[in-house]
Formats: structure tokens, sequence, C-alpha cells
């Protein structure tokens, strides 16, 4: 067990639908990390906040948002879904900003339908 | 850019074989590299890490020794276990900032008795 949560473990909808995802980090770590895993793409770092702030960016689609809460929680926001957005949404944290270890939650599996 | 490569899978082994997963990557700058292994079903845990040339992280009888002559991170085991059976992702960072980590696509390990 990481210490890091993410809800819910299974989400199925349907094409142009919005959900949100949620994380929580390991007690006392300020980062949380996004990243999408599917079959055809692997393992892509998504976005990265730090104690409340965006702190790095990278393949995020538009049609996809996150922030991190003052009680460093996270939420990932997935709109105008397309089947080809289904996929593994993991989420990571780290005690820093520059954590070179990351602790994964067990994920979030998304089906568009 | 910066990118890491891995031995395409499914690689099959028997119970106590020597395990090799090649790992090659690309980088500007100094970068430090990781194995994740990710068990079916779950999130991705840090397995070992090395942060300078000639480093070699090692855990659980897994080892990998940092090459920077040949940009090479490869994975061994001497005896694996049906328990190894996992997916193996290298992945690296680079710089000062551990903000992106820079997955492969990942080796999948089947280990049968």
């Amino acid at each position: 067990d990481s210490g890091v949560t993410q809800t819910p473990k299974h989400l199925i909808t349907a094409t142009g639908q919005r959900v949100t995802l949620r994380c929580s980090p390991r007690s006392g770590d300020l980062s949380v990390y996004w990243y999408q895993q599917s079959l055809d793409q692997g393992l892509q770092f998504l976005i990265q906040y730090y104690n409340g702030e965006e702190r790095a960016k990278g393949n995020i689609l538009e049609r996809f948002s996150a922030q991190q809460f003052p009680d460093l929680h996270s939420e990932l926001n997935l709109s105008s879904l397309e089947l080809g957005d289904s996929a593994l949404y993991f989420c990571a944290s780290s005690v820093e900003s520059g954590g070179e270890t990351q602790y994964f939650g067990p994920g979030t599996r998304l089906l568009v339908l | 850019g910066d990118s890491v490569t891995q031995m395409e899978g499914p690689v099959t082994l028997s119970e106590e074989a020597f395990l090799t997963i090649n790992c090659t990557y690309t980088a500007t700058g100094y970068p430090s590299l990781f194995w994740y292994v990710q068990y079916p079903g779950e999130g991705l845990q840090l397995l070992l890490k090395a942060t300078k040339a000639d480093d070699k992280g090692s855990n659980k009888g897994f080892e990998a020794t940092y090459r920077k002559e040949t940009t090479s991170f490869h994975l061994e085991k001497g005896s694996v276990q049906v328990s190894d059976s996992a997916v193996y992702f290298c992945a690296l960072s680079v710089g000062t900032s551990y903000d992106k980590v820079i997955f492969g696509p990942g080796t999948s390990l089947s280990v049968i008795p």
C-alpha cells in the first residue's frame, strides 16, 4: 500500500460526458502527479501540482483540467469524453516538487462507451 | 528530446531463470534513472534507482547499473520467481527538477513454475 488513494476505482460513462477523478496523496506529500496509461500510448505524464500550484504540464488535452485543494487532495476533470479517453488514470505523490521517488495510487479505470 | 527505450515483451521465463530487461535512454544533461514495477491490478512502485554514472541500484534481488558510456540501465535478476511476474518500466528524469519523469513503454514479464 503506497498511501496514495484514488477514487473511484472504476468508472463507466458515455461519450460527451464529464467525469472527475479524485486523488489523496500520502500524508506529508505536497506534490501530486497525474498520468494516463493506455495500451497504445503507454504511460503518459499529464500534469503536476505542488502545494496547490500547477508545477509542470505534460501531454494533457485542453478538455482535461486538474486542481489541487488546500488539503492537498487533487482532482482531474475530464470533459467532452471520447472513446479514446478510455484508460487507466494514475495519481502519484512525492514529498517535494523535485521529489525523485513518486508513490503511485492504484489507479482509476475509465471506460468511455 | 529525452526518451527511454526498452526491449519489447512479453518476456516469458521459467522459475529460477536469469532475467535481463534492456533499457537505453537519450537525454540532455545528466539524468537519474529508475526502474518501476507494476504488479497486476496495481499502480507502479519504485523498484530501484541510480542517480549518477556507475551507480548500481538494487532491491529485492534486482540490480541495474547506470552506464553513461552506453546510455543504458539494464535490469537483471539472477533467479526469478513466479511472484516477479509484472510489467517493468524504465524511466528517467533530468537535471535538478524531477517534475517530469519519462517512462519507457514497459516490458511484461511472466514467470512460469
